[in-house]
């Protein structure tokens, strides 16, 4: 089956930093990944969907220059988080969309984002 | 714009009970629908999805679910529940256009009892 990987798993910076987070696509090319966000005990609202070789889409209220998306090749999408603060701590999913199965959706395990 | 309501935040069951959980969606066409299981600290498992035809899909795990068109439901159902199934259910209705986005419910957290 199809399987996305996420890495870190866990990662803790200091407030100020950046932190990028890779998610990849291991058997499959994914023409189109989503990053989401879930905060504990929530749901998973989505931040942003990524095209390779385009820019990213941003769902409203979330800022384009805190969070980078990168989507470079058809397996690798970053979300890296600029100059993070302790109110980004959250859980980042990420899924991708088979090109050649276009209705579903595979998650990774997520990563777990911790900024003291 | 889609939208899922899931009205239950927990549900309790006790092991070997049936289960269901509800799932209400708002789109304006024909829609796709999932429902996500995920365990603490996890990402999200496919139990099912609905795409078109049979409106009554078989997932993994026992699981099955009911497209009610009139209803706007997709509830997910079990006949036997297992201790191993406590966990967060996510239903959630992709866009049949663009990206063809997810729409998550807030989930309803399942609990079962010995």
């Amino acid at each position: 089956g199809a399987v996305v990987s996420q890495h870190p798993s866990r990662v803790i910076c200091k407030s100020g930093t950046s932190v990028k987070i890779e998610c990849r696509s291991l058997d499959f090319q994914a023409t189109t990944m989503f990053w989401y966000r879930q905060f504990p005990k929530q749901s998973l609202m989505l931040m942003a969907t990524s095209n390779e070789g385009s820019k990213a889409t941003y769902e409203q209220g979330v800022e384009k220059d805190k969070f980078l998306i990168n989507h470079a090749s058809l397996t690798l999408s970053t979300l890296t988080v600029t100059s993070a603060h302790p109110e980004d701590s959250s859980f980042y999913i990420c899924s991708a969309r088979d090109g050649g199965h276009s209705y579903e959706q595979y998650f990774g395990p997520g990563t777990r984002l911790t900024v003291t | 714009a889609q939208s899922v309501t899931q009205p239950d935040i927990h549900i309790t069951v006790s092991e070997g009970a049936s289960l269901e959980l509800r799932c209400n969606y708002s789109y304006g066409a024909t829609p796709y629908l999932f429902w996500y299981v995920q365990s603490p600290g996890q990402g999200l498992q496919l139990l099912l999805k609905y795409f078109s035809g049979d409106t009554l899909v078989q997932g993994i795990k026992g699981f099955e679910a009911e497209f009610k068109r009139s209803q706007s439901s997709f509830n997910l159902r079990k006949p036997s529940v297992h201790w191993s199934d406590a966990a967060e259910y996510f239903c959630a209705v992709g866009a049949n256009t663009g990206f063809q986005k997810l729409v998550f419910g807030t989930g309803t957290r399942l609990l079962v009892s010995p």
